[in-house]
């Protein structure tokens, strides 16, 4: 089945350390996307890449950083520079054509302990 | 900057009738508009979409009217079943690779 997979599902971190959140698709879509949800909140886009090797920033980069080495494949850093990283994170993608939705994992809930 | 926002938060209705969810959009230069459904713990899901040009369009149980002169989105769900029951995303594509997304309205459908 095609679709878009982002893991693990619960991450914890301990103040002070970098974790990788992984973000895989197999629907050959050319568009990913991160994004940052906090409770009660909407979706605040974190980077974003359009093709492999190519990536820009989105309004809250700050204190994360992506690669896009693979075209499946957006990983996602957050770094110890993120000081409230307790959040919510959703991955997406889509084709670059235009008039089209964006097909979104299921989502990493990230704690900070 | 621009944005899209929602008008209400939080919509509760009985089960049966039938929900409206509102959305406003600042960027009139828009040309493609997507509602999203996230339950609790998930990723948002497509719900149905809408080009610029068109004024209505109907899913199944959804209808989705756009009003470009006042920039203005709305969802509407006919017979709200507890299903239903999720917080609702209105989305603007600019062009490009960027998606605005509204703040959400949460849907309680009361058994």
């Amino acid at each position: 089945d095609g679709g878009i997979t982002q893991s693990p599902k619960y991450l914890f971190r301990k103040e002070g350390q970098n974790v990788t959140l992984s973000c895989e698709q197999n629907l050959n879509h050319d568009a990913m996307y991160w994004y940052r949800q906090d409770p009660g909140q909407g979706l605040r886009l974190i980077y974003y890449s359009q093709i492999v090797n190519d990536f820009q920033k989105g309004d809250i980069a700050e204190g994360y950083s992506v690669s896009r080495e693979k075209k499946e494949s957006f990983p996602l850093t957050v770094t110890s520079a993120q000081k409230n990283p307790t959040a919510f994170y959703l991955c997406a993608s889509r084709t670059t054509g235009t008039n089209t939705e964006a097909f979104f994992g299921q989502g990493t809930r990230l704690t900070v302990v | 900057g621009e944005s899209v926002g929602l008008h209400l938060p939080t919509l509760s209705v009985q089960e049966g009738d039938n929900s409206i969810i509102n959305c406003a959009y600042s960027n009139s230069a828009s040309d493609y508009f997507i509602w999203y459904k996230q339950e609790s713990g998930k990723g948002p899901q497509f719900i149905i979409d809408i080009r610029s040009n068109m004024d209505k369009r109907q899913g199944q149980r959804v209808t989705v009217l756009l009003n470009k002169t006042v920039k203005h989105l709305s969802l509407q769900i006919a017979a709200t079943q507890p299903g239903d029951s999720a917080v609702y995303f209105c989305a603007e594509y600019t062009g490009g690779f960027k998606t605005i997304f509204g703040a959400g309205t949460r849907l309680f459908v009361k058994a």
